[in-house]
């Protein structure tokens, strides 16, 4: 069975700082998305990352996914407070029809 | 843009009512999903349908039912609310089988009593 684990759970930070998010995975997949939800809305999708050594980068937040560790991370530089939002990862599980197994989310809290 | 909307943003019900969440996306998208989505569980997939008429079971669907009579829309029926529904309902579609990004619905928070 596949799991997906995100820490931290919850994270206040202040501007201007770095922090990264963790996103561990219990079974092989090569596939990893990162979502974002802001308060009362849905989520939006980030980066999809589809193999090992993969990175993406938008704006403050880069991605990266190490299939061999099961690890990605999702690093943010120099926060701002519109970065404010509940990071989610998903994980493809292979064959399974594909089907996203997500971890709990991150809520990250930035403060001016 | 793709757009995924949903029938109702909330939604208030009593236990034992039959209850029709109703999913409708406008990017000829294959696959559609629906999820519930409760705090400190991250998203649970109840349904998935990667055709018309065809549907898949997916980790939670007791108590659910689905229909998806057009390739555009995608029902999630409650066939008798329970006080343990009370939950956000996130539809989702994609466009092709496999690899591909899910895009979401603005969700129903639905309250059961």
């Amino acid at each position: 069975e596949l799991k997906v684990e995100q820490n931290p759970l919850f994270l206040s930070m202040q501007e201007g700082k770095n922090y990264t998010i963790y996103c561990n995975y219990s079974t092989t997949s090569d596939r990893l998305y990162w979502y974002r939800q802001d308060p009362g809305k849905s989520l939006e999708s980030l980066f999809v990352l589809l193999s090992n050594g993969a990175v993406k980068q938008e704006g403050r937040l880069m991605a990266s996914l190490d299939t061999k560790a099961r690890l990605s991370t999702l690093h943010i530089t120099a926060a701002v407070h519109d970065l404010s939002a509940t990071y989610f990862c998903a994980v493809v599980l292979m064959d399974s029809n594909y089907q996203l197994i997500w971890g709990a989310g991150t809520k990250l809290i930035i403060k001016p | 843009d793709v757009k995924v909307t949903q029938s109702s943003r909330y939604l208030v019900k009593r236990t034992g009512e039959k209850v029709f969440l109703e999913c409708v996306q406008d990017m000829d998208h294959e696959n559609m999903f629906w999820y519930r989505q409760d705090p400190g569980l991250g998203l649970r997939l109840i349904y998935f349908s990667y055709d018309v008429k065809m549907k898949e079971k997916g980790d939670i669907p007791e108590g659910y039912s689905v229909s998806r009579e057009k390739k555009e829309r995608f029902s999630l029926i409650l066939e008798s609310a329970s006080t343990n529904q009370t939950s956000m309902y996130l539809c989702a579609s994609s466009k092709d089988r496999g690899v591909d990004t899910q895009y979401f619905g603005p969700g129903t928070r639905l309250t059961v009593l």
